[in-house]
């Protein structure tokens, strides 16, 4: 099993829709949990950190699943701009150097 | 400030043929990574540095090399470059710390083409 496994997409949606992605992780030690976001030839930005008891910026709410190992995205009222792939960042946090491990990402596509 | 800067943007190499990536931060960061990003695959760490002068291997260290001498420079060395590490490059640094480790920031990348 790989060590954080996210569904590539590619999801279509159109504009206003209301989209949900699912990370699963494999090492229940894992620390702390993010959302990367990286859009086309670019580089990943920090999208958002998952706290145990959800938390909610603007359009986009992450929740976190430690009994199931999964970390979930929600994205409402999708914006054109949206259009991007999401990476879901798993700190596993052994011995002094944290391990990082960066999910494939899911790609997803804002339709007007 | 810059950010995390990466330098080339884009380079063809011949298989055999030798390469430095440059990255360079100015945010005093002490922890420095290089990664690498196959199509529709996520990213593999490659080397990580925790500060000037400390180096380790990540994931996919073969066919690399790396040096810290500074802060702020953190080069990565291909010394008989080969199709398979054909791939776009990434170097990212952060903050030491439990959370902050991880909000890592990235430089625009280098696209490497061998042939």
């Amino acid at each position: 099993r790989k060590e954080v496994e996210q569904d590539p997409g590619p999801f279509n949606v159109p504009e206003g829709a209301t989209v949900a992605f699912n990370c699963t992780y494999s090492n229940s030690a894992s620390q702390s949990f993010f959302w990367y976001r990286q859009d086309c030839r670019k580089e990943p930005k920090l999208l958002m950190s998952v706290y145990s008891s959800g938390n909610e910026d603007g359009r986009f709410t992450a929740q976190l699943n430690r009994a199931s190992q999964y970390i979930s995205l929600l994205i409402r009222d999708s914006k054109l701009s949206d259009s991007a792939t999401y990476l879901c960042v798993v700190n596993m946090g052994q011995t002094s150097y944290d391990k990082v491990i960066f999910g494939p990402g899911t790609s997803l596509s804002v339709i007007p | 400030n810059a950010g995390v800067t990466q330098t080339p943007k884009f380079r063809i190499l011949k298989i055999g043929q030798s390469m430095t990536l440059q990255c360079t931060q100015d945010m005093n960061h002490n922890y420095m990574y290089w990664y690498r990003q196959d199509p529709g695959m996520g990213l593999k760490l490659i080397y990580y540095s925790v500060g000037a002068g400390i180096t380790d291997k990540g994931e996919v260290p073969n066919g690399y090399n790396v040096s810290r001498s500074t802060t702020e420079d953190f080069p990565l060395r291909l010394e008989l470059a080969a199709p398979s590490q054909t791939s776009v490059y990434f170097c990212a640094s952060s903050y030491p710390g439990a959370v902050a480790r991880v909000t890592q920031y990235f430089g625009p990348g280098t696209r490497l083409t061998v042939l």
